[in-house]
């Protein structure tokens, strides 16, 4: 069975610009979840999608927004971005919402300049 | 959810135990403890998780104390491949995410 999948898997953006990401879920899967991780913040839960719905969001500004199609893929929007939102971000899959067992892609590196 | 402490950095030889401590002394009774790690340039995987039965799976053994506050991982034959960041996290059931930390940096020597 495939694993989770990300593209694109390296970006440069510029400051003010926004961007968009993509996240394909291990097939079956129905809960896409996003993370931002930092060398300075460690991994920080941005939302979670479940059934093209947002069920939790975390503690970021509107900035960053996400939705999930119906085959359950997921994107992720920043829009005018930020030196600071340069990270990884990684998506994770599972079966079903809120669940303890997560499996993450590899991630996309973002470096705003 | 509960705070966890986990020392920054671990040694272990290859092919010995390494036995990765987690304190959580504020846990409450329906929050479970889960583990994952985080292999360099990868996104973290899931390794076990209890809530206060020691458990055992093909990857590793989870040691929780009686009184809940500490827990031990245990990768019972540690090969170069496991060294990686390990993360302990501490999740109540009406939690919807997993809160990660700084995590212990488990590095596998030869």
């Amino acid at each position: 069975k495939a694993g989770v999948t990300q593209t694109p898997r390296y970006l440069i953006k510029t400051r003010g610009q926004q961007v968009t990401l993509s996240c394909s879920p291990i097939s079956g899967h129905r809960s896409v979840s996003w993370y931002q991780q930092t060398p300075g913040q460690g991994l920080q839960f941005l939302f979670e999608y479940f059934s093209e719905t947002q069920r939790n969001k975390g503690n970021f500004p509107g900035r960053f927004s996400g939705r999930q199609f119906s085959n359950s893929r997921s994107e992720m929007n920043v829009s005018t971005l930020e030196l600071g939102d340069s990270a990884l971000y990684l998506c994770a899959s599972s079966s079903t919402w809120s669940s303890y067992e997560q499996y993450f892609g590899p991630g996309t590196r973002l470096t705003v300049t | 959810d509960a705070k966890t402490t986990q020392p920054p950095s671990m040694d272990c030889a290859e092919g010995r135990a390494a036995n990765l401590p987690c304190n959580h002394s504020t846990i409450s009774g329906n929050e479970y403890v889960y583990w994952y790690r985080q292999i360099h340039s990868q996104g973290p995987q899931y390794i076990i998780h209890g809530l206060k039965n020691n458990e055992t799976n093909e990857m590793a053994s989870l040691i929780i104390t009686e009184d809940r506050k500490s827990s031990t991982l245990i990768l019972p034959h540690a090969t170069l491949r496991d060294t990686a960041v390990y993360y302990c996290i501490v999740r109540g059931a009406g939690s919807y995410q997993l809160t990660f930390g700084k995590g212990t940096k488990l590095s596998v020597i030869p």
